[in-house]
């Protein structure tokens, strides 16, 4: 069966700190792909970075970057240079290819400090 | 601007009343995703379809809940009747063929007293 686990329900961070937020995952599907979203205090769901299973390099979007080890079943996301906007909660999700669906871990609360 | 656009935004209601809560996926968009957001469980599958037909909804409790696609551009989910637990935030999400990530609408949140 699916499963996403985020073992950190909330992280402080220094300001301009680089910071890792854990995500491992399970599946039999060959073939899946790996997301992380960002939700603000606003509520809305923000996607950030994509990972498919067969992509041979890391993913990265601006100063995020995804830290895939694949025998590990391990994906991290990776911010660089944190700014207080990145306050947030995050997600790490996972497709599942065979039959699309997509399941979400229960979240990192990550708050940066001044 | 193509969005997924989910009605009502909030919701308050009675114990024991009928909910229905309506989505709009993004045109061409053929798989439908409802999820619920709550503090304790974070974010759950509640069902999904592809091409209007429910692929799985094991994650939704059968006796009070029910999703259905009435045709491509309208998703619903009902709850009859809603009980104070089923309080929460719900999520419509879309995805697109040759798209990976899944497109959130901005959620309806539901308190039942």
């Amino acid at each position: 069966a699916q499963k996403i686990t985020q073992t950190q329900p909330g992280m402080f961070v220094q300001e301009k700190e680089a910071v890792t937020l854990d995500c491992t995952y399970d599946t039999s599907d060959p073939s899946y792909g790996l997301f992380w979203y960002k939700q603000p205090s606003s509520g809305e769901m923000i996607f950030l970075i994509y990972q498919g299973s067969y992509d041979q390099q890391n993913a990265t979007e601006g100063r995020y970057s995804l830290n895939f080890q694949k025998a590990r079943k391990s994906a991290n996301l990776v911010i660089s240079a944190s700014q207080l906007g990145d306050s947030a909660m995050y997600f790490c999700a996972m497709r599942e290819y065979r039959d699309d669906k997509i399941i979400f871990g229960k979240g990192t609360r990550l708050h940066i400090l001044p | 601007d193509a969005r997924v656009t989910q009605t009502p935004r909030h919701k308050v209601t009675e114990m024991g009343q009928e909910v229905t809560m309506r989505c709009q996926p993004i045109l061409g968009h053929n798989t439908v995703f409802w999820y619920r957001q709550t503090m304790m469980q974070g974010l759950e599958l509640l069902a999904y379809f592809r091409n209007r037909a429910p692929l799985d909804d094991s994650g939704m409790p059968k006796d009070r809940f029910s999703a259905e696609m009435p045709d491509a551009t309208l998703a619903t989910l009902k709850i009859q009747p809603s009980e104070p637990r089923d309080s929460a935030v719900y999520f419509c999400a879309s995805v697109g063929q040759g798209v990976p990530e899944a497109f959130f609408g901005q959620g309806t949140r539901l308190t039942v007293v």
